[in-house]
């Protein structure tokens, strides 16, 4: 399995506070991305990097923003997190295929 | 319309059955295309890739038609452990870029 962790793999936060969840790989690769996962929507793109310092959004971006310092560590955050934004978040790094870490479950109460 | 348009099922079978998942897409220019497998509440798993020629990996049968924008996945002898959401996913570059997922088929093999 691609060396992919996410952190934290779970988390409950109150509407209004920001969020980091945290995605760090072993693979050195250039591409990193977030997504988030909802029932009758699938996987969609939040962000993605394509290398140090360099990102572009997705499609469902509001609300979000990332950060990548250093090729293994791309964080996502929730500036000021709401209701909407409770789905499960997935880390991907590759380009073809897409390998996925284990996920962080995010309850906006 | 979704650029990537699966089946939901979800679809409930008798192990031992041969079940078949399509998959349609939009953009004509994309590239490259695969199956993933999603257990409940896991991340989405590569399962295959998906060539033009069509490929085999034991059980599994993927297979691509370019001019009708359609892959098909196709399980046979199906086990209780197949058991899962299957995705199918497309990508406009062969090397990197944004894929784009379909929202799953739900798979379930009964005793």
């Amino acid at each position: 399995d691609a060396g992919i962790t996410q952190s934290p793999r779970h988390k409950v936060t109150e509407t209004g506070t920001p969020v980091t969840l945290r995605c760090h790989q072993t693979e050195n690769h250039r591409y990193m991305y977030w997504y988030r996962q909802d029932p009758g929507h699938g996987l969609r793109l939040i962000h993605y990097s394509y290398g140090v310092k360099d990102t572009d959004k997705g499609e469902v971006s509001d609300g979000y923003s990332v950060s990548r310092s250093k090729t293994e560590d791309f964080l996502l955050t929730l500036e000021s997190a709401t209701s909407s934004q409770t789905s499960v978040y997935f880390c991907a790094i590759g380009g073809s295929p897409l390998h996925f870490g284990n996920g962080t479950r995010l309850t906006v109460t | 319309r979704k650029e990537v348009e699966q089946d939901p099922g979800p679809f409930n079978v008798p192990e031992g059955a041969t079940v078949a998942f399509n998959c349609t897409y939009s953009n004509s220019a994309s590239q490259s295309f695969f199956w993933y497998r999603q257990d409940c509440r896991k991340e989405p798993k590569l399962l295959m890739s998906v060539y033009s020629s069509g490929n085999e990996d034991g059980r599994f049968t993927a297979q691509l038609n370019r001019a009708s924008q359609y892959i098909s996945l196709l399980i046979r002898d199906s086990k209780l452990s197949d058991s899962a959401t299957y995705l199918c996913v497309v990508n406009g570059h062969t090397n990197a870029g944004k894929s784009t997922f379909g929202d799953g088929t739900t798979l379930t093999v009964k005793p």
